[in-house]
């Protein structure tokens, strides 16, 4: 069966810090690799998403990147974190196009001070 | 890009009565419309999905309904219990690899 890993699970780093969050998926080939940001009490806002190895789709600009090295592997990264970068980030992944529905890893909170 | 509303925010409902909750959708190319339960803390969770060439779809005590016509869907949870309090999401995609647009949840809360 198919599982993914979120790490770290909690996260707190100081304003102008540098980030690193990483997603790996288990059990299946050439997932589709999403990145969500869900704010206290709010919806979930899709970052970004991937379809394959280094190809990266961006919803939102922002001072956020991803990448993904691996066809099983998704990181999220900042070189310099702001104070509205704190919040709850998802991971998921789904295969083949259109109906099929994502499936989320743990999540990180990461607060940034 | 699609925008899908969802309403109401908040909802209390006495245990044992039942829980609606609606969505729109703006885009005609969506044709995937999944809920998903998050509790407090956790991730969201997919409780039950339907797609665009069905109008309804029920799994034990949840049921959802699509109105293409009028881009609407519906999440219904009959006989509720308080396992069921937790915050609801629905969401829409077009096709291919394209993510998920989110409601912005419902909190819903079953009184004892």
């Amino acid at each position: 069966s198919q599982t993914i890993h979120q790490w770290p699970a909690t996260l707190v780093q100081p304003v102008g810090s540098p980030l690193s969050l990483e997603c790996t998926v288990e059990g299946t080939s050439n997932p589709n690799l999403y990145w969500y940001r869900q704010a206290a009490g709010r919806g979930l806002q899709l970052l970004f998403y991937s379809v394959g190895i280094g190809q990266i789709s961006s919803e939102v600009p922002q001072n956020l990147s991803a990448s993904r090295p691996q066809d099983r592997q998704f990181i999220l990264s900042s070189k310099k974190l702001l104070l509205s970068d704190s919040g709850f980030y998802l991971c998921a992944w789904s295969v083949g196009t259109g109906g099929s529905p994502l499936h989320f890893g743990n999540g990180t909170r990461l607060t940034v001070t | 890009g699609e925008n899908v509303e969802q309403h109401p925010s908040t909802l209390s409902v006495q245990e044992g009565d039942s829980a609606v909750i609606k969505c729109t959708y703006s885009d005609s190319a969506s044709n995937y419309f999944p809920w998903y339960k998050q509790e407090l803390g956790k991730r969201p969770q997919l409780i039950i999905d339907i797609r665009s060439n069905v109008g309804e779809k029920k799994d034990q005590r949840i049921a959802v309904t699509l109105n293409k016509t009028a881009k609407h869907f519906s999440l219904h949870i009959t006989e509720t219990q308080p396992e069921d309090s937790a915050v609801y999401f629905c969401a829409a995609r077009r096709g291919g690899a394209d993510g998920l647009t989110f409601g912005k949840g419902t909190h819903l809360i079953i009184q004892p």
